[in-house]
C-alpha cells in the first residue's frame, strides 16, 4: 500500500503569514494515464473533511485562491499565502493512484500562534 | 444541492451487528462510485470501502474485509454499509463521500458523518 506522510504535524502560523504543508509518498503517484491523484482535505474543527485541491493542483469551486497545490512524482506541497482565522483546522492529503485502497496522509494540525 | 446524510449510529456492544444508512440527494446517485471513511475519536482519516457506480465492483480494507459489506440501492439513492463483530477499534466517526473520479478517486461532497461507540 502507498504510504503519505505529512510533515509537519503541527504548524502555529501567524495571521496573515503564509503556512506550507509537506506530503511525501512511498511511491510516485503519477498515473501511467499521466495524471496525479492526489486531493487535500481540510477538516475544520467539529466538521467532516472539505476537499480543497484534486489532482494534485486543481482548486475546487469556492476555495479561496490562497490556497495551492503543487508537487510531483512522490512530493507535494499544499500552500497557504496569507493564513486566515478560518483555515484553522487538520489537513489530509489522500492519493488514488494506486488503489485500492485508497490511503490517507496523517494529517497536518494548522493553528494560530 | 449535493446532500449526504449518514444514520444508523449508536452505541453497541462488542459483537453485535449495525447497519449504517447514506442518504443522498441532490445528483444522479446510479452515476456516482461511494465510499465510507472513518475517523477513529482524535484520530486521523481511514478508508473503509468503496462500490462502483453500478455496484459491480466492491473494494474493502483489510483492517474491515470479511466483516463489512458496501452496498447501494439506487431505488431509494442510499449508500450502506453493513458492520458485523463488531470491536472497539471499531469506534469511529463514519463518513459517506461520493467519488467523482473516473481513473482514480476524488471524494468531492462527504456526509456529517454518524458515530459508532463500541464498548461493554
Amino acid at each position: 500500500d502507498v504510504v503519505l506522510t505529512q510533515s509537519p504535524l503541527s504548524l502555529p502560523v501567524t495571521l496573515g503569514q503564509p503556512a506550507s504543508i509537506s506530503c511525501r509518498s512511498s511511491h510516485s503517484l503519477v498515473h501511467s494515464d499521466g495524471n496525479i491523484y492526489l486531493d487535500w482535505f481540510q477538516q475544520r474543527p467539529g466538521q467532516s473533511p472539505r476537499r480543497l485541491i484534486y489532482e494534485a493542483s486543481n482548486r475546487d469551486s469556492g476555495v479561496p485562491d490562497r490556497f495551492s497545490g503543487s508537487g510531483s512524482g512522490t512530493d507535494f506541497t499544499l500552500t497557504i499565502s496569507r493564513v486566515e482565522a478560518e483555515d484553522v483546522g487538520i489537513y489530509y492529503c489522500m492519493q488514488g493512484t494506486h488503489w485500492p485502497p485508497v490511503t490517507f496522509g496523517g494529517g497536518t494540525k494548522v493553528e494560530i500562534k | 444541492q449535493v446532500q449526504l446524510v449518514e444514520s444508523g449510529g449508536g452505541v453497541v456492544q462488542p459483537g453485535t451487528s449495525l447497519r449504517l444508512s447514506c442518504a443522498t440527494s441532490g445528483f444522479t446517485f446510479s452515476g456516482f462510485g461511494m465510499h465510507w471513511v472513518r475517523q477513529a475519536p482524535g484520530k486521523g482519516l481511514e478508508w473503509v470501502a468503496v462500490i462502483w457506480y453500478d455496484g459491480s465492483k466492491k473494494y474493502y480494507a483489510d483492517s474491515v474485509k470479511g466483516r463489512f459489506t458496501i452496498s447501494r440501492d439506487d431505488s431509494k439513492s442510499t449508500l450502506y454499509l453493513q458492520i458485523n463483530s463488531l470491536t472497539t477499534e471499531d469506534t469511529a466517526v463514519y463518513y459517506c463521500a461520493r467519488d467523482l473520479g473516473v481513473v482514480g478517486p476524488t471524494l468531492d461532497y462527504w456526509g456529517q458523518g454518524t458515530l459508532v461507540t463500541v464498548s461493554s
